[in-house]
C-alpha cells in the first residue's frame, strides 16, 4: 500500500546533540510537510517542500532545518535539540491538485 | 487561512450518533473544510471534505449550510474505538495546499 513511514517511531536524544527524523512516502506527491505536536495540542506546522522549494513558517526556529534530497524522502534536522523539543514529530504529503494529507505514524522524540 | 472554533470534547456512549459543529465565520470562497481523526500517538487520519451541502462517505457525514459559516461532522452509531480527537480544517486547494489545525474535539465513546 502506498503509503508515508516515518522512522524511527521512537528517538531519544540527548541534550544539545544533533538529530535527524526520516520521512518516506511511495505516493509520488509533490507536497511533503512537517510538523511538530506537544502533548494535548494540535499540530503545529514547522515548513513544507513544495518540489524542491523550501517554506519556512515565521515561527519555526532556526534550531529546525529541513532537507528533501528527492521526492520520495525529506528529513528533519534539529541541531541543538533543547528540553521545550521533546514532542510529536509528523510528516505529511500532499499533491498540489487534492486538498487532503496523508500523515504517517510519528516520531516521538525525547529530549534528555 | 480560516480560523475554526470546536468545542474543546464531547462525551458520548456507544451506538449513539455523535454531532461536532466547526464554526469558521471567515471561509474564503475557495476555501474546502476537512476533518481529521487522530488516535493517540498516531499522525491524524483524513475523514471527510465537503464544499457545501451534505457529504456522506462510509465512515461520517458532513453537512455545509448555504452560509458555510460552519459544519458539523456526523458520526453514526460511535464505538469505543471512534474515542479520539477530531480535527476540523479549513483551507484552499490552491495555497500551497498549507492546512493549520485548530485546537481539536477530544471526544470520549462510553460503554
Amino acid at each position: 500500500d502506498a503509503m508515508v513511514i516515518q522512522n524511527p517511531r521512537y528517538q531519544v536524544t540527548q541534550f544539545g546533540k544533533p538529530v535527524t527524523l526520516s520521512c518516506s512516502q511511495t505516493l509520488n506527491h509533490n507536497v511533503m510537510y512537517w510538523y511538530q505536536q506537544k502533548s494535548s495540542q494540535a499540530p503545529k506546522l514547522l515548513f513544507h517542500y513544495y518540489d524542491k522549494d523550501f517554506n519556512n513558517e515565521a515561527d519555526t526556529p532556526d534550531n529546525f532545518q529541513s532537507r528533501r534530497p528527492n521526492t520520495s524522502f525529506c528529513f528533519l534536522d534539529i541541531r541543538s535539540p533543547g528540553l521545550g523539543d521533546a514532542a510529536m514529530y509528523l510528516c505529511a504529503t500532499s499533491r498540489w491538485d487534492i486538498s487532503g494529507y496523508t500523515f504517517g505514524s510519528g516520531t516521538r522524540l525525547t529530549v534528555v | 487561512l480560516a480560523k475554526t472554533t470546536q468545542p474543546i470534547s464531547m462525551d458520548s456512549y456507544e451506538g449513539q450518533e455523535v454531532n461536532i459543529t466547526c464554526s469558521h465565520n471567515n471561509i474564503a470562497t475557495n476555501d474546502y473544510i476537512t476533518w481529521y481523526q487522530q488516535f493517540p500517538s498516531q499522525g491524524p487520519r483524513f475523514i471527510i471534505q465537503g464544499y457545501k451541502t451534505k457529504v456522506t462517505n462510509e465512515v461520517a457525514s458532513l453537512f455545509i449550510p448555504a452560509d458555510r459559516k460552519s459544519s458539523t461532522l456526523s458520526l453514526p452509531r460511535v464505538s469505543l474505538s471512534d474515542t479520539a480527537v477530531y480535527y476540523c480544517l479549513v483551507g484552499d486547494k490552491a495555497a500551497g495546499n498549507k492546512l493549520t489545525f485548530g485546537g481539536g474535539t477530544r471526544v470520549l465513546v462510553k460503554p
